[in-house]
């Protein structure tokens, strides 16, 4: 079967940096994606990792390691406006189809 | 703006009734799909397509149709609304790099 793991919450402190963890276990892997979504909003994409590595947007990061089967989000310099859920969501190929499955998100909560 | 609009923002039923939820696109993706959102579940697939004419059922189908007669058009029917389906709805489109873009949410109330 397939399953993603994520801390359901995470409190940092404005202008700190954090890192929210995702680990997977699926078969087929293709890559690695994060969506963003504030409170009554909807998920907006952030990145996607289909390779070992950091892939850097301004403040936002998201790493890949294929063999832990595990990935992060590293936001830096947070701002308050980053209070919101962050979902991991893996690719991957199953059955002769690919498919993408979301993790149940992380609460990031920013306080000053 | 170029996206996914979702209608109604907002929907109170009341056990038994049916309603249909639309969902529109214009960035002429083939795969859209429905997800419903509770909490502590994350986002989780009621029904999918992957082109005009073609859908099939995603994680949790029970209670609900959908139909794609164009690119564009991917309606979520309730067939007689219960309790349980009290939930946020989430209509999406995918690209062709399986990225998602998600519309505004509808916020569905069963009394």
């Amino acid at each position: 079967g397939q399953s993603l793991e994520q801390p359901s919450e995470v409190t940092a402190v404005e202008g700190a940096i954090v890192q929210i963890n995702c680990t997977y276990q699926t078969s087929g892997f293709y890559g690695l994606s994060w969506y963003q979504q504030h409170d009554g909003g909807a998920p907006t994409f952030l990145s996607y990792n289909a390779l070992d590595g950091l892939e850097e947007t301004g403040r936002f990061s998201s790493f890949l390691s294929r063999s832990d089967s595990y990935g992060y989000l590293l936001l830096q310099e947070l701002q308050m406006k980053d209070s919101a859920s962050y979902f991991c969501a893996v690719r991957s190929y199953s059955g002769g189809y690919q498919k993408v499955t979301f993790g149940t998100g992380t609460k990031l909560q920013v306080i000053p | 703006n170029a996206g996914v609009t979702q209608t109604p923002k907002f929907q109170v039923l009341k056990t038994g009734q049916s309603m249909t939820l639309q969902c529109a696109q214009d960035m002429n993706h083939e795969y859209m799909s429905w997800y419903r959102q509770d909490p502590g579940m994350g986002l989780r697939l009621i029904h999918y397509s992957v082109g005009a004419g073609i859908t099939d059922q995603g994680e949790v189908p029970n209670g609900y149709n959908v139909s794609r007669s164009t690119t564009e058009d991917f309606p979520l029917r309730l067939l007689s609304a219960a309790p349980s389906q009290t939930s946020v709805y989430f209509c999406a489109s995918r690209d062709l790099n399986y990225g998602y873009t998600f519309g505004s949410g509808t916020r569905l109330t069963v009394v």
